[in-house]
This record gives structure tokens, C-alpha cells and sequence, in this order.
């Protein structure tokens, strides 16, 4: 069964850090983009980063600079490194997988496998 | 980034009915566009992708349509089961941006 099932979340100060996992199974990490997304209490849904196979990287600008996308082969295991976490910052999280058939052209499928999500609270 | 302008922001619809929802980007994103469902307390799910594509397993009675800048959800019969809120998203260029999402509710 094609699943993602994330980790991490709790509650964190402002300025600390945390480091969310998303541990997959029925298909292979490293061979897929990655995304993160997160919503906060009673708001929409906000992109925040991707990771390609190829081991690029996107952010949002709201968390660039702070927050790192990497990813473990050998777990098969997507990681968001949230540092100098803010209020604003306050969420779940989702980690999903960008379905994506690389060709000639590379044709994108949506984010077809999403997580559970985990939550993450900043506050004093 | 590009700014993704959903409408309406809430609906109350009737079983039966037909809804559309549309969102508009504010610059050319040719159909490069994906429409989500999300229930409370759950993940989003997704519905189309490439704007007018449904996913694998997804009912019929679900469609998408547009290019370029302006695009539409459409649920041609709405079922008990679809009441939630739709979000769109562009994967055209990073960041992706979604819209700001429309909830369905029982007229």
C-alpha cells in the first residue's frame, strides 16, 4: 500500500527548531519530488517546499532561509528542518507526493499521496 | 509568486445540484493546475490534475476545465459526500500557490 505517514510535530518556542519526518512505503522517496504543505488553525492550505529527485530545492518565501527539505534513501524518509520557528509558523503539516512521469517531457500528475500531517505549535 | 483568486470563498448547494467554482491566476499558467478536496480533520485530496485530468478513482460527476488564466471546478450532481472545501493550486512555477478555497455547505 502506497502510504505517508509524517512525524515530529509538538509543541516549540519561538526561535527553536524541529525536525519533521515522513516516512513512505509502497513506493520509492528518492525516485519522486516531495512536497511539504501545511495549513494553519482555520486557514488555507500554503505549498511550503519540494524536493526533486535530482536533489533540488524550493521554498516558500515565507520559510526560506530557515526551513530545510532533504530527504534520507536508506529510510526512505522526506525531513523538514524548521528553524527560528515563529508563531506564524504554527500548522499541520503535510508531506505529499508530487506524482511526476519523467520522460521527454516530464508530465506532472498532481500531489497524488498526501500524509496523515503532523501538528506544530509555536508558542511561549 | 503567482496569486490564485478562487470564487466563490463559501456556497450552499442542495443535493442534486450543480456547483461551480472557479479560480483565477494572475498571470498565464497555460493548464498547469490542479483542483483539491479537503474534509475537516483530514488531508487534502486530490480531484484533477493538468486542470481538466481526473484522478484515478475519482467520480465522473467531478470535471475541470480552463487554460491560461482562468479556470473552473465543476460537480455536475453534488452528493452527500461532497460537501467540503475545494482548493485549486498552480504547479506552473515555484512557489506553488494555492487558492484560497471554497467551502460547499448544506443548503
Amino acid at each position: 500500500e502506497v502510504q505517508l505517514v509524517e512525524s515530529g510535530g509538538g509543541l516549540i518556542q519561538p526561535g527553536g527548531s524541529l525536525r519533521l519526518s515522513c516516512a513512505a512505503s509502497g513506493f520509492t522517496v528518492s525516485s519522486n519530488y516531495m512536497s511539504w504543505v501545511r495549513q494553519a488553525p482555520g486557514k488555507g492550505l500554503e505549498w511550503v517546499s519540494v524536493i526533486y529527485s535530482g536533489g533540488s530545492t524550493y521554498y516558500a518565501d515565507s520559510v526560506k532561509g530557515r526551513f530545510t527539505i532533504s530527504r534520507d534513501n536508506s529510510k526512505n524518509t522526506l525531513y523538514l528542518q524548521m528553524n527560528s520557528l515563529r508563531a506564524e509558523d504554527t500548522a499541520v503539516y503535510y508531506c505529499a507526493r508530487d506524482h511526476t512521469i519523467f520522460g521527454v517531457v516530464d508530465y506532472y500528475y498532481g500531489m497524488d499521496v498526501w500524509g496523515q500531517g503532523t501538528t506544530v505549535t509555536v508558542s511561549s | 509568486a503567482i496569486q490564485m483568486t478562487q470564487s466563490p470563498s463559501s456556497l450552499s448547494a442542495s443535493v442534486g445540484d450543480r456547483v461551480t467554482i472557479t479560480c483565477r491566476a494572475s498571470q498565464g499558467i497555460r493548464n498547469d493546475l490542479g483542483w483539491y478536496q479537503q474534509k475537516p480533520g483530514k488531508a487534502p485530496k486530490l480531484l484533477i490534475y493538468a486542470a481538466s485530468s481526473l484522478q484515478s478513482g475519482v467520480p465522473s460527476r467531478f470535471s475541470g476545465s480552463g487554460s491560461g488564466t482562468d479556470f473552473t471546478l465543476t460537480i455536475s450532481s453534488l452528493q452527500p459526500e461532497d460537501f467540503a472545501t475545494y482548493y485549486c493550486l498552480q504547479d506552473y512555477n515555484y512557489p506553488h500557490t494555492f487558492g484560497g478555497g471554497t467551502k460547499v455547505e448544506i443548503k
